[in-house]
């Protein structure tokens, strides 16, 4: 059973442009969120989505940040207009049933320069 | 704010010594999860304790919750290089939400 998978390891975006980081749960795992770790902090959520609902969004930006989690294929994480803020890590992490028990993809690296 | 606070924020020990590393927490939980994360990589669950649970054991590791103090701890006996991580606590309440602290960065030397 292959772990959460992200996909691409490290995106590097120029100042305005649109990264979309992608996030695969494991096999049977119907919750997905969403993390954002800048350097030297922990994690801070963003965003938790069941197939084809958003569940819980509060950790999200109101502007730019938009996540989705459809019916088939992975879990989208759109960032538009990037800024140089907005590089950081994304970690994704799936579980079968809620918040217990997260399982943790290995991370997108994004750069904005 | 509900983000657990680790401390130290950086320990250096020598292998097979073992490593203590605390955590505390300003509200109420459910749960509390200690995560370990190696450098460039994601989180890796190392064990979850309930509100009502005061200690619990996992191999190498020991994790104890205080919630009348706020605080858990997480040891590591007989520390080995390869424990060489930072560790993170994660508190979890009534919502979705898990709240990551800053973590500890742990160095065991050979």
């Amino acid at each position: 059973n292959a772990g959460v998978m992200q996909n691409p390891r490290h995106l590097v975006r120029r100042r305005g442009q649109e990264a979309r980081l992608r996030c695969s749960p494991m096999k049977g795992h119907s919750h997905v969120y969403w993390y954002r770790q800048l350097p030297e902090e922990g994690l801070k959520f963003m965003v938790y989505l069941q197939k084809e609902n958003i569940i819980d969004e509060s950790g999200m930006p109101k502007e730019r940040f938009s996540a989705e989690f459809p019916k088939e294929g992975p879990s989208i994480l759109r960032i538009q207009q990037v800024v140089r803020g907005d590089s950081a890590a994304y970690f994704c992490a799936s579980s079968p049933r809620g918040p217990l028990e997260q399982y943790f993809g290995p991370g997108t690296r994004l750069t904005v320069t | 704010s509900q983000q657990g606070e680790e401390d130290p924020q950086a320990l250096s020990i020598q292998e097979g010594e073992n490593a203590t590393m605390n955590c505390s927490y300003k509200t109420s939980i459910n749960n509390l999860q200690w995560y370990r994360q190696n450098s460039g990589r994601g989180l890796v669950h190392l064990i979850l304790i309930r509100s009502n649970e005061r200690e619990k054991h996992s191999g190498r590791l020991r994790v104890t919750l205080d919630t009348s103090k706020k605080s858990s701890s997480l040891l590591i006996t007989a520390s080995r290089a390869a424990d060489t991580a930072s560790y993170f606590c994660a508190t979890g309440n009534t919502g979705n939400q898990f709240y990551f602290g800053t973590g500890t960065s742990l160095t065991v030397i050979p």
